[in-house]
């Protein structure tokens, strides 16, 4: 069974620090790698996607990063804000998946003045 | 706002009710979805559109319809519902369904069912 697995599960830091998110997935193949953020009460909206070949990508202060042979990806957040404070949700697209993407729990992350 | 919408925001219903969400995108996209979103779960896909035709119905009971009327348009009819159908029912389109195309969510309609 694809499994996508998010940790930590919820994270409190103090705003202008960094932090990092952590994705664990056991899809395989894979077409591509998502990472989305969900403030409270809204709908998830895309940060980032990669391809299975592809190492880093960059949104602003948030930067994923995808090593396919450990099967794992991180999000590094920069200079956090109060506004990153959100849910963070890791998406893997199998390969021949149709429309199936395989949704990871999510971590939610506080930052705090 | 990513251009799709959905009403209502919120709905608490009876178990007897029914009921009928709505989603709209205004992206010019082919392809709709909806999804459940329970506390502490991932995100689950129920039913996908493109062309307006079903595509994926991901083992959803029946006391869920959904309809789309066109590819801008879709619906999800609510019946019979039970405590456990609570959640936040998200709705997004893309483009098309396969490969790198983005889903782009709405905002969601937090639904309570007593």
């Amino acid at each position: 069974k694809n499994q996508v697995e998010q940790s930590p599960q919820s994270l409190i830091i103090l705003e202008g620090k960094n932090c990092t998110l952590q994705c664990n997935y056991t899809v395989s193949p894979f077409s591509n790698l998502r990472w989305y953020k969900q403030d409270t009460g809204r709908g998830p909206v895309s940060l980032t996607i990669m391809t299975f070949s592809e190492n880093t990508k960059s949104n602003g202060r948030y930067t994923a990063t995808l090593d396919a042979d450990t099967k794992q990806s991180s999000l590094h957040i920069t200079a956090s804000q109060l506004s990153d404070s959100a849910s963070y949700i890791c998406v893997v697209r199998p390969n021949n998946a149709g429309n199936m993407l395989t949704f990871g729990g999510g971590t939610r992350l506080m930052v705090k003045p | 706002e990513t251009g799709v919408t959905q009403t209502p925001r919120h709905l608490v219903m009876g178990m007897t009710n029914k009921k009928s969400l709505k989603c709209e995108q205004h992206l010019g996209h082919n392809a709709m979805y909806w999804y459940k979103q329970s506390a502490k779960k991932p995100l689950e896909l129920m039913f996908v559109y493109n062309f307006k035709e079903q595509t994926e119905n991901n083992s959803v009971p029946s006391r869920f319809s959904p309809e789309c009327p066109n590819s801008s348009h879709l619906f999800l009819h609510l019946h019979t519902l039970q405590p456990e159908d609570s959640a936040l029912y998200l709705c997004a389109s893309s483009y098309g369904t396969g490969g790198i195309y983005e889903q782009y969510f709405g905002p969601g309609t937090r639904l309570t069912v007593t």
